[in-house]
């Protein structure tokens, strides 16, 4: 079976402080995919990034970056300078590649409250 | 904004009955996901439509259960409600190329309580 786990439930920082959300996945497929989803308080989901299992690059966007590392199974999120703007609640999802359709496995989510 | 709609946006009913989510997707898209978002809680599978057959599901009773149009747009029905499914109910669009890569884009979700 698949599962993402998002130990940590709620974090609160003050705006321009670095944050870092963790994203721990199992899986016992070698083909799959990661996201992470952005949630704020109006409910819809925004697509923040993919990424393909064989590729372990880390990428940044910004003042987003990613660290993928398939050998700890984690794909974290890091905001840099963080800003009031970036509160909401942060999903890391998985999608399994050799299946016939395409169900993203969700973690719990964290909250992340930025302050001024 | 990603170019899912959904309808209602909020949507109050008591017990027993019947209630129908609607969901239009984005343009060129022809795969539909619903899933159901307990509060508190990370989304939950649902089932997945690809041109108007369902073609996935998860662990959720036959009173759910939905349709595809020709226009890919998609409904979700849920029969004899029960108080625990309130939730906000998202749809995802997204345009299958093969291997599971596909991003899936949300709507803005619509939020049911059962009394």
């Amino acid at each position: 079976a698949q599962k993402v786990t998002q130990a940590q439930t709620e974090i609160s920082v003050v705006e321009k402080e670095d944050v870092t959300l963790d994203c721990v996945y199992e899986t016992r497929d070698t083909t799959y995919y990661l996201f992470w989803y952005k949630q704020p308080p109006s409910g819809e989901l925004v697509f923040l990034i993919r990424r393909n299992s064989f590729d372990e690059q880390n990428e940044i966007s910004g003042r987003y970056s990613w660290n993928f590392q398939k050998s700890t199974s984690s794909f974290n999120f890091t905001i840099t300078a963080s800003q009031v703007v970036d509160s909401a609640v942060y999903f890391c999802a998985l999608i399994l590649m050799n299946t016939g359709f395409q169900k993203l496995v969700f973690g719990t989510g964290t909250r992340l409250l930025v302050s001024p | 904004e990603t170019g899912v709609t959904q309808s209602p946006t909020h949507l109050i009913k008591t017990r027993g009955q019947q209630v129908t989510l609607r969901c239009s997707s984005q343009s060129g898209h022809n795969t539909v996901s619903w899933y159901q978002q307990a509060l508190g809680q990370g989304p939950q599978f649902i089932f997945q439509y690809y041109r108007e057959e369902e073609n996935g599901r998860g662990n959720f009773p036959p009173r759910f259960s939905g349709l595809q149009f020709p226009n890919y747009s998609s409904e979700l029905n849920v029969n004899a409600l029960e108080l625990d499914d309130s939730a906000l109910y998202l749809c995802a669009s997204s345009f299958p190329s093969g291997g599971g890569q596909e991003t899936q884009y949300f709507g803005p979700g619509t939020r049911l309580l059962v009394l």
